[in-house]
């Protein structure tokens, strides 16, 4: 089974700076014949159910801000928030979706 | 636009079953798996495993294999979660997601609990 780990657990930061989320995951979620990353990123904050944010893991997802990218290859994945946003505060997680059984990473808490 | 949207809230004693639905509308059903995540209090998400609407076909996670059952009903466009043999540690609430690829829509979730 694929292992997805998310660094830090929780991360504190200002209004309008810059906070970032690593996912490793503990093989590769290249897929060969697109060529594309298996790998997902989902903002769920409280009482709400996950939303997608980004996809093939670089991809925003339709109406996504564009300050949230996503960025990495292979096995090491990070999600970026160019400039924090109070509405930003939720928890984050990391999914691969290259093989199954479907993981998620345990999440990450951002706050301000 | 697509939209998922669960049935309510449950509260069970250990050692009973329960039935979660879910009804799909706003995109052709037959041509989207549907998964089950659940969420335990202040806990992270847990793939339970999907169903197909094209064939009925499912795949749970090993975890769950010997208690979970996922059906549907085409007329209504509508997937079930069945869980038995409930314990304590089965509170949680339950989401389904649409498969593509990735999960781009989530149900609302319905809040189980197993207590007695």
């Amino acid at each position: 089974d694929i292992v997805m780990t998310q660094s830090p657990d929780s991360l504190a930061v200002s209004l309008g700076e810059r906070a970032t989320i690593s996912c490793k995951s503990s093989q590769s979620v290249l897929y060969a014949p697109n060529n594309k990353n298996l790998l997902a990123w989902y903002q769920q904050k409280p009482g709400q159910p996950p939303k997608l944010l980004i996809y093939w893991a670089s991809t925003r997802y339709s109406g996504v801000p564009d300050r949230f990218s996503g960025s990495g290859s292979g096995t090491d994945f990070s999600l970026t928030i160019s400039s924090l946003q109070a509405e930003d505060v939720a928890v984050y997680y990391c999914q691969q979706y290259y093989d199954f059984p479907r993981a998620f990473g345990q999440g990450t808490k951002v706050e301000i | 636009q697509g939209q998922l949207v669960q049935s309510g809230a449950e509260v069970k004693k250990p050692g009973s079953s329960v039935r979660v639905s879910c009804k799909a509308s706003g995109f052709p059903f037959a041509e989207y798996r549907i998964h089950w995540v659940r969420q335990a209090p202040g806990q992270g998400l847990e793939w339970m495993g999907w169903i197909s609407p094209n064939d009925g076909g499912t795949n749970y996670a090993q975890k769950f294999q010997d208690r979970v059952t996922m059906t549907l009903d085409t007329s209504i466009t509508t997937v079930y979660l069945d869980l038995n043999r409930l314990i304590s540690d089965d509170t949680a609430i339950y989401y389904c997601a649409r498969e593509n690829w990735f999960f781009d829509y989530w149900g609302q979730g319905t809040p189980v609990t197993a207590s007695s």
